[in-house]
């Protein structure tokens, strides 16, 4: 097991709604990177925060809306929740002291949007 | 834009055979290549990643992979298959661009059978 955790482990959420998900990064790692994998399909990268900062994004609309503290945890918010939102959402962290750096993978929260 | 393709969504093999999960990958630039397990209901555990160096590469529970540059490929293969490996295996290819996003594929189901 990795030491990145995320909460909580499942959500149900209606349309329209607002949710905010949670991860906590692996200890000594500076780096979060957010996932959405829907049924079916391979995670898709949301956005990474390095040092609070967001530091690249993925193909995702401005309702998907991120935070990273000064403990390197994080929050990943969306607004105005669809019904395609639905899915396993995946945070991981690591630390990019080269491009090589291997990302870890919490456990995922799973979001149902009714 | 880099992409990865993993061209069989399931793979069947008797316990005990040799295992092979397929992996195409199309960068520009040098690939960084890397496979992930998932488990029902869980995260991805990262098995292994190709750098540089070596073409074999050897990672966690006795899986390797084989990097053919000429065949952009990035095989994950087992010698001896085990009912514990059958999960959904996931090829994955860091961004060249900068940044650490991970492009992942649709994943394959392993399946090992008694």
């Amino acid at each position: 097991e990795t030491g990145v955790t995320q909460s909580p482990t499942h959500l149900i959420k209606t349309r329209g709604q607002q949710v905010t998900l949670r991860c906590s990064s692996q200890s000594g790692h500076n780096t979060v990177s957010w996932y959405q994998q829907a049924l079916g399909q391979g995670p898709q990268f949301i956005f990474q925060y390095y040092r609070e900062e967001e530091n690249g994004r993925g193909n995702f609309p401005p309702r998907f809306s991120g935070l990273q503290f000064p403990n390197y945890s994080s929050e990943l918010n969306v607004n105005a929740l669809e019904l395609d939102d639905s899915a396993l959402y995946l945070c991981a962290s690591s630390t990019p002291t080269h491009r090589t750096d291997t990302q870890y993978f919490g456990p995922g929260t799973r979001l149902t949007v009714l | 834009a880099q992409s990865v393709a993993q061209p069989e969504d399931q793979v069947n093999v008797a316990e005990g055979n040799p295992l092979t999960v397929k992996c195409t990958y199309s960068v520009s630039g040098n690939p960084y290549l890397f496979w992930y397990v998932q488990y029902p209901n869980r995260g991805l555990q990262f098995l292994l990643k190709y750098i540089t160096g070596d073409n074999l590469v050897k990672g966690s529970y006795g899986f390797e992979a084989e990097f053919n540059k000429s065949q952009t490929s990035f095989h994950l293969k087992k010698p001896s298959a085990l009912v514990s490996d059958s999960a959904l295996y996931f090829c994955a290819v860091r961004d060249t661009g900068g940044g650490n996003k991970l492009t992942f594929g649709t994943g394959t189901q392993l399946k090992v059978e008694l």
